[in-house]
């Protein structure tokens, strides 16, 4: 079983429309987490980066939360643009070279 | 400034024969990764260096060997490569700064044995 868990799978929104990704984990030891985007056909790049004491923290359109007790983070994406879509991987650090990676939620955005 | 480099972005290869990809990156960063992503499943470490010269297996090794003979190149080889080994291969790079910066991908080389 995967140690980070995300849903949905897939999410199709209309432009302009708000969204919630959600990415649960049992990873431990916990050093952070981490929502990057990957775009279809490159490498995935980060978003936000969340440690324990972190609660919420925004970029722009994109707002991670955490919540380290239940172990679950979400990705809440304002406003949507038609380049948002792509796929939003959840990454979970254990330490200085383990990093466990979700398998993505793949999000469309139409006009 | 490039980032990190991939090459070749596409290859077929026929079950047995063995090729390498390269990585390159010029941030000067001392780690560097290979991961692969196959459908349905989140990205997989298969070799890491912490270094020019140091190399260690991560969680899925078998069948892939790597080098870093250059700081700033990371080469990955299947020596026989096999079905299995379809898949998406990324590799990364930090510096110290993980902390702040996050990991440098690559945009991938895409890979079918047939």
């Amino acid at each position: 079983k995967n140690q980070v868990e995300q849903s949905p799978q897939s999410l199709i929104i209309l432009e302009g429309k708000n969204c919630t990704l959600q990415c649960n984990y049992t990873v431990s030891p916990f050093s952070n987490l981490r929502w990057y985007k990957q775009d279809t056909g490159r490498g995935p790049v980060s978003l936000t980066i969340m440690t324990f004491s972190e609660n919420t923290k925004s970029n722009g359109r994109y707002t991670a939360t955490l919540d380290a007790d239940t172990k679950q983070s979400s990705l809440h994406i304002t406003a949507s643009q038609l380049s948002d879509s792509a796929s939003y991987i959840c990454v979970v650090r254990k330490n200085n070279n383990d990093m466990r990676f979700g398998a993505g939620t793949r999000l469309t955005v139409k006009p | 400034n490039a980032g990190v480099t991939q090459t070749p972005k596409f290859r077929v290869l026929k079950t047995g024969q063995s090729m390498t990809l390269l990585c390159a990156q010029d941030m000067n960063h001392e780690y560097m990764y290979w991961y692969r992503q196959d459908p349905g499943m989140g990205l997989r470490l298969i070799h890491y260096s912490v270094g020019e010269g140091t190399t260690a297996k991560g969680e899925v090794p078998d069948g892939y060997n790597v080098s870093r003979l250059k700081k700033q190149n990371f080469l990955l080889g299947l020596e026989s490569a096999a079905p299995s080994q379809t898949s998406v291969y990324f590799c990364a790079s930090r510096g110290t700064g993980e902390a702040l910066y996050g990991y440098t991908f690559g945009s991938g080389t895409r890979l079918t044995v047939v």
